[in-house]
Order: structure tokens, then C-alpha cells, then sequence
């Protein structure tokens, strides 16, 4: 049973665009959402993070939504730039839990064209 | 620091062969985790350690063994590789002891079984 549904599963968008992912969750006692952003050959890096207790957080272009009532949250990336294009993953981890505990989404592959 | 190393980057097993994959950390993190990474799957958890001499099964554990005796290494070994086993692997590491949240990945090990 997959916990997080992540979408698309792929993403084209061109410079200057701004692409969003969204995921969507099954466990309502879920705690603490990241995104991770993958650059090929490398491994996953934590890029921002939010708590349920919020339905916006920003850090820099990057900005995550969360709706608490739909079980979803998204991705917004600002004004894209081709340096953007990585694997980004979310993940959700249940109360009490480390971060080793994360359940993942299955990625989505973006792509800025300039 | 170096934060989490993997050796080795690549590797080429025969069916039935054993391998013994390599991860390290040098930040004093309690928690490791191994991950799996498999086109359109996302990252799927082999087994994790919550401490030296602590280690428990992810969701996908079969094929995998695992143990801590220090804090800085916890290999993966593969007893008798299948084909199935052909992935690349991330080891991570986290802590909460500085109130971050946070899985840091090492660079993967790209393994493929014949």
C-alpha cells in the first residue's frame, strides 16, 4: 500500500515557468512533510520541510502548500532556472518517528528548458 | 567533516555472488538507514539502526543483512545476489540530538547483478 502519491511523474517546464508537484497522503497521523531534491548521480538532499500546523512555508523559490483537510501538499518552484532540473521526492514521516522513518513518494523527474 | 561516505560507487556481481556495501558517517549521527532506489519506485527502506548494536527491518528487507557495531559504519550485505537486487543503494544518516530533522544521503552505490 503506497502512503504518499506523488505527481506527474515527469515535468518539462521552461525557464522563468513555475512547475508544482503535488502529494497526496493516507495516514492522517502523518507529523512532518520534506521534498528532497536529487541531482543525477547524487544522492537525495533535504530542500524544505513543513509541519501540519502551517499551510504555507517559503525558502527562497521554493515554497510548499499544504492543505490539511484534502491530505495534500505541493511543491511550488519560482521563476525556474535550468540549474532546477533534478529527481524531487516527498516524503511523510508518522509522529514520534525519526527521519529514518519516512515513507517517500516515487519522485518526479523535472526538466527547465532555458 | 565528509558527512556519509559509500564504497564501493559501482559495482558487478555475478548471481549467487556475496558483497558486503560500505557506509560511513563521521557526524556522531545514532540514526543509519538503508534505502534502495529503483526507477519509478522511489526510495524504498532495506533496514535502519537506531544505535550501535540496534537494528530493525524497513520494507524491503528480504535478500539484506545488516549490523552496527559503531556508531560511524553500517554495512549492507548481500548474501547471494539476484538480479533483483540490481539498484542503486543510499545509505543515510540523522540525528536529533541538534533538533534538525533531517536524513543526510550519501552519494549511492550502483550495483548490478548478472
Amino acid at each position: 500500500q503506497q502512503q504518499v502519491k506523488q505527481s506527474p511523474q515527469s515535468l518539462i517546464v521552461q525557464k522563468g515557468g513555475i512547475p508544482i508537484i503535488n502529494c497526496a497522503y493516507e495516514n492522517t497521523a502523518f507529523d512532518y512533510f520534506p521534498w528532497y531534491q536529487q541531482f543525477p548521480g547524487k544522492g537525495p538532499a533535504l530542500l524544505i520541510a513543513i509541519r501540519p500546523d502551517v499551510s504555507e512555508k517559503k525558502e527562497g523559490r521554493f515554497t510548499i502548500s499544504f492543505n490539511k483537510s484534502a491530505k495534500q501538499f505541493s511543491l511550488h518552484i519560482m521563476d525556474s532556472q535550468p540549474g532546477d532540473s533534478a529527481t524531487y521526492f516527498c516524503a511523510a514521516r508518522p509522529p514520534g518517528a525519526g527521519s529514518y522513518q519516512l515513507t517517500f513518494g516515487k519522485g518526479t523527474k523535472l526538466s527547465v528548458i532555458p | 567533516n565528509a558527512g556519509v561516505t559509500q564504497t564501493p560507487k559501482f559495482q558487478v556481481l555475478k548471481t549467487g555472488q556475496s558483497m558486503t556495501l560500505q557506509c560511513a558517517q563521521d557526524m556522531n549521527h545514532e540514526y543509519m538507514s538503508w534505502y534502495r532506489q529503483d526507477p519509478g519506485m522511489g526510495l524504498r527502506l532495506i533496514h535502519y539502526s537506531v544505535g550501535a548494536g540496534i537494528t530493525d527491518q524497513g520494507e524491503v528487507p528480504n535478500g539484506y543483512n545488516v549490523s552496527r557495531s559503531t556508531t560511524e559504519d553500517f554495512p549492507l550485505r548481500l548474501l547471494s545476489a539476484a538480479p533483483s537486487q540490481t539498484s542503486v543503494y543510499f545509505c543515510a544518516s540523522s540525528s536529533t540530538a541538534t533538533g534538525e530533522d533531517t536524513q543526510y544521503f550519501g552519494p549511492g552505490t550502483r550495483l548490478t547483478v548478472l
